[in-house]
């Protein structure tokens, strides 16, 4: 059974850079699909925000592209996503998913998120 | 990249049926049949229900339907019970690896 879960700062402050891991467990990342992060501002709905193919390339949501940067870790099998010059526009809560289909446009399995405050 | 429009809320009692609409253009529903519906409790992770319009993924009721018609992509449930009241997601391919949700639609079982 394949299993995500996220970890990372519950609390960062405004202009700086949220950091989260996801771990991978039941599935090697380097066998195959993509990974992604999805987000979740209280109360309101998903947004996509980018993923990375099992290879290294990555794909991001063009609203957010020049401050999202998703990375890989096969021997840890983790992935991980940075958010820099954070506002509290990006308190949400990070998901993390398994992404299959076409271009990995759906999330199979997905972590139980991670709720991130941006607050000073 | 605007989100994909859906009903803010729907209803319907124990044993009837409901359908929610998912809305975009033809550079998103319209242009690929890679719609797929998610269902969300409160406080919990978004659940795959349907995907590539029409799939149901191993383990979902066959209640659930999905179904596409130009740039309006729907889910239909069947049989409501109290169970499936949520939030459900529609969400899009969109070209060139982007993807696109829509806003939600919270279901009530009444």
């Amino acid at each position: 059974q394949v299993q995500l879960q996220e970890s990372g700062p519950g609390l960062v402050k405004p202009s700086e850079t949220l950091s989260l891991t996801c771990a991978v467990s039941g599935y090697s990342i380097s066998s195959g699909y993509y990974w992604g992060w999805i987000r979740q501002p209280p109360g309101k709905g998903l947004e996509w925000i980018g993923s990375i193919y099992h290879s290294g390339s990555t794909y991001y949501n063009p609203s957010l592209k020049s401050r999202v940067t998703i990375s890989v870790d096969t021997s840890k099998n983790q992935f991980s996503l940075k958010l820099s010059s954070v506002t509290a526009a990006d308190t949400a809560v990070y998901y993390c998913a398994r992404l299959s289909g076409v271009r990995g446009a759906v999330g199979d399995y997905w972590g139980q998120g991670t709720l991130v405050t941006v607050s000073s | 990249q605007s989100a994909l429009t859906q009903p803010r809320s729907v209803s319907g009692s124990p044993g009837q049926s409901v359908t929610i609409s998912c809305t975009g253009t033809s550079s998103d529903v319209g242009g690929y049949n890679y719609v797929s519906w998610y269902q969300q409790h409160p406080g919990k992770a978004p659940k795959l229900m349907i995907y590539d319009v029409s799939k149901r993924p191993s383990g979902v009721p066959d209640r659930f339907s999905g179904s596409k018609s130009g740039n309006t992509a729907s889910l239909t449930i069947s049989g409501l019970q109290a169970e499936d009241e949520a939030d459900y997601y529609c969400c899009s391919y969109a070209g060139s690896y982007k993807v696109v949700f829509g806003g939600g639609t919270k279901l009530t079982v009444l």
